[in-house]
């Protein structure tokens, strides 16, 4: 079974820039979560997708950024314009079913920095 | 919001020591969990917790989930240098917010061979 793939592995972009970042999670999992860690500090959560609808964004930054998931299958977190203080890894997470930690799974992160 | 305060931020041992790291909240948490995250790697799943009092153990790792439910533990014994990487513990409610997670901030072990 492949696990959650993100993509690209690394980017660094100009302030001001716009990023795209991927997300394909274990296929069937309904589940889909972003968090991202800033170095040195916690990995924080910013949303949580059941399937294409947003359950949960209390955790986004601020209107710079929007996560989609059409079709309830790959997401992407796009952020727009980047500031310095967005840099920082993000990890994207699936899961078969809400709560527990039923296959509960994260990727190996995109590594952004913003110059 | 909830905060877990992890300790110690970073840890440097010698191949065979045993190692212990913790982490305390002010919030009451259901389940507790321990992850290691490797370079370029995401957190993988060490150890669950799931009631108060639980102590586990996965190989030479063994975690407790506290009395209080404000707390845990990770202890790692005879430690080798494949050890290396960053813990972080992790806290999930139960009820509505119950597929978050609210993480430490790690503990950086660095294990010299």
């Amino acid at each position: 079974e492949a696990g959650v793939t993100q993509f690209p592995s690394h980017s660094v972009i100009e302030k001001g820039q716009t990023v795209t970042l991927r997300c394909d999670p274990i296929s069937g999992h309904d589940n889909l979560y972003w968090y991202r860690r800033v170095m040195g500090k916690e990995i924080k959560f910013l949303l949580h997708f059941v399937k294409e609808s947003k359950q949960d964004e209390s955790g986004m930054p601020n209107n710079r950024f929007l996560a989609e998931r059409t079709g309830g299958t790959y997401s992407t977190l796009k952020v727009q314009p980047a500031e310095l203080e967005d840099s920082g890894v993000y990890f994207c997470a699936s899961s078969q079913r809400t709560g527990g930690l039923y296959g509960y799974t994260f990727g190996s992160g995109t590594r952004l920095t913003v110059v | 919001g909830q905060q877990l305060n992890q300790s110690p931020q970073s840890m440097f041992i010698q191949e065979g020591e045993d190692v212990s790291m913790n982490c305390t909240s002010s919030s009451i948490f259901n389940t507790w969990l321990w992850y290691k995250q490797d370079p370029g790697e995401g957190p993988v799943l060490l150890i669950a917790l799931y009631k108060a009092g639980e102590l586990t153990s996965n190989g030479r790792l063994t975690a407790q989930f506290g009395i209080t439910r404000k707390d845990s533990f990770l202890n790692i014994s005879a430690s080798i240098p494949s050890d290396v990487g960053i813990y972080f513990c992790a806290g999930q409610l139960s009820g509505g917010s119950n597929y978050k997670l609210t993480f430490g901030k790690g503990t950086l072990l660095t294990v010299n061979p």
